[in-house]
């Protein structure tokens, strides 16, 4: 069974921009859920979604954005992009809920100049 | 506001040696804790996942239990081996807010 996939794995971009990241979950996984990956704040709960609805949503501003697709495909969309957006940009997915056992996939590295 | 530590945040160990990882959590409302091993670059893998109303599970080598009444959990690494260099974190799954808060990880080297 294939595993999580996300793309791009690398991404550079200048601040302003915006920018999509991919993941494609564990084929019959309906749960996806995205985490942000700095040095300075570790891994940090983004959103999760199910069934094309965001059910949960973590601490971080309204440019940071999501959504899910009828086929469990999930993007995540970051606008006006700041130098304190460059980190490593993880998801994962679970069977159906949030508790599950969640696995991850190995993650888009953005770096913003 | 749920705070999830872990000690020590680095431990180097000779190869064959048994081994302790400390996590703690503020709040005892939570489904589950989770512990997961990364690798320099890499995404998370799941090693051990503990509902709120078990004590442990065990995986192999790996041993993790759970005191929801004191805010603790513990991964024991039986035999230690140079392929369990990486960082290891632990997960809770808080029921206030159905978030996932990680804690900062603790970073293990094992010498051969």
């Amino acid at each position: 069974k294939a595993g999580v996939t996300q793309t791009p794995r690398y991404l550079i971009k200048t601040r302003g921009q915006q920018v999509t990241l991919s993941c494609s979950p564990i084929s019959g996984h309906r749960s996806v859920s995205w985490y942000q990956q700095t040095p300075g704040q570790g891994l940090q709960f983004l959103f999760e979604y199910f069934s094309e609805t965001q059910r949960n949503k973590g601490n971080f501003p309204g440019r940071f954005s999501g959504r899910q697709f009828s086929n469990s495909r999930s993007e995540m969309n970051v606008s006006t992009l700041e130098l304190g957006d460059s980190a490593l940009y993880l998801c994962a997915s679970s069977l159906a809920l949030l508790t599950d056992t969640q696995y991850f996939g190995p993650g888009t590295r953005l770096t913003v100049l | 506001k749920q705070e999830v530590t872990q000690i020590p945040a680095a431990l180097s160990v000779p190869e064959g040696e048994n081994l302790v990882l400390n996590c703690s959590f503020t709040d005892s409302a939570i489904y589950n804790l989770q512990w997961f091993r990364q690798d320099p670059g890499k995404g998370l893998t799941s090693l051990l996942l503990i509902q709120s109303s078990q004590r442990e599970q065990t995986s192999g080598r790996l041993n993790a239990s759970l005191d929801k009444s004191s805010g603790r959990s513990t991964l024991y690494i039986a035999a230690s081996q140079p392929g369990d260099s990486a960082t290891y974190l632990c997960a809770v799954t808080e029921t206030s807010y159905d978030k996932v808060i990680f804690g900062p990880g603790t970073s293990l080297s094992v010498i051969p």
